[in-house]
């Protein structure tokens, strides 16, 4: 059975500091990965998505993959109270590419 | 992007009765999806709905609980059929976007809270 793994924290930060969200897939062909955030009551919305291996940098968010790890992560620099918010990594493979494996979730809380 | 609405954002209904959600988006689109997310959950697929075609289920969900109607290329229902307490949920509806590198995204409507007493 194809798996994404997050820790499901809370991660807690200080305002200002890093925050790293980690994700692990277990489907060695999955293709295209997502980072979303959902606020409490809210439906997710989508704020990276990365395809190849490397870094992606968007504002102050920057996603990392490495296939051969089957690892995905999420940098916040500069963390708001703001970006307090679960923050859900998804996976997608070459079998149904459209079909998104959800992982459980991370909840991360900025400390002002 | 897309813009998509749901309607009812949210609902209280007795077990056994049906309740019906629309989702609506505002340009046409292939892929949409039905997925619920139960109380402290993450999201699960319950199926695809297919323009012009029976909509595709995941395992664990079957078309007489969960039947899904998809008209046109911008509309899509579901039904959550019977209700009981375990019903209740989050449900949401998604459609997949092309980008510009051949990829697909998907975007998510602001989801229907149905509560089962």
């Amino acid at each position: 059975q194809k798996e994404v793994e997050q820790n499901s924290g809370p991660l807690s930060v200080p305002e200002g500091a890093i925050a790293s969200l980690n994700c692990t897939y277990s489907d060695r062909v999955s293709q295209s990965f997502f980072w979303y955030r959902q606020y409490s009551g809210k439906s997710p919305e989508l704020i990276m998505s990365i395809y190849s291996n490397g870094d992606k940098e968007d504002g102050r968010f920057t996603a990392q993959l490495n296939k051969a790890s089957q690892y995905v992560s999420l940098l916040i620099r500069d963390s708001q109270p703001s970006d307090s918010a679960t923050y859900l990594c998804a996976v997608s493979g070459m079998d149904s590419s459209y079909k998104l494996i959800f992982g459980s979730g991370t909840r991360l809380l900025v400390r002002p | 992007s897309a813009v998509i609405s749901q309607k009812p954002s949210r609902d209280i209904c007795q077990r056994g009765t049906s309740l019906t959600i629309q989702c609506q988006v505002d340009s046409q689109v292939t892929m949409m999806f039905w997925y619920r997310q139960q109380p402290g959950q993450s999201l699960t697929l319950i199926a695809t709905a297919n323009q012009g075609s029976e909509a595709t289920y995941e395992s664990g969900f079957v078309i007489d609980k969960f039947p899904i109607s998809r008209p046109n290329l911008t509309f899509s229902t579901l039904t959550v059929s019977n209700m009981s307490p375990e019903d209740s949920s989050i449900y949401l509806c998604s459609v997949e976007v092309g980008t510009s590198g051949s990829y697909n995204e998907q975007f998510f409507g602001p989801g229907t809270r149905l509560t089962v007493l």
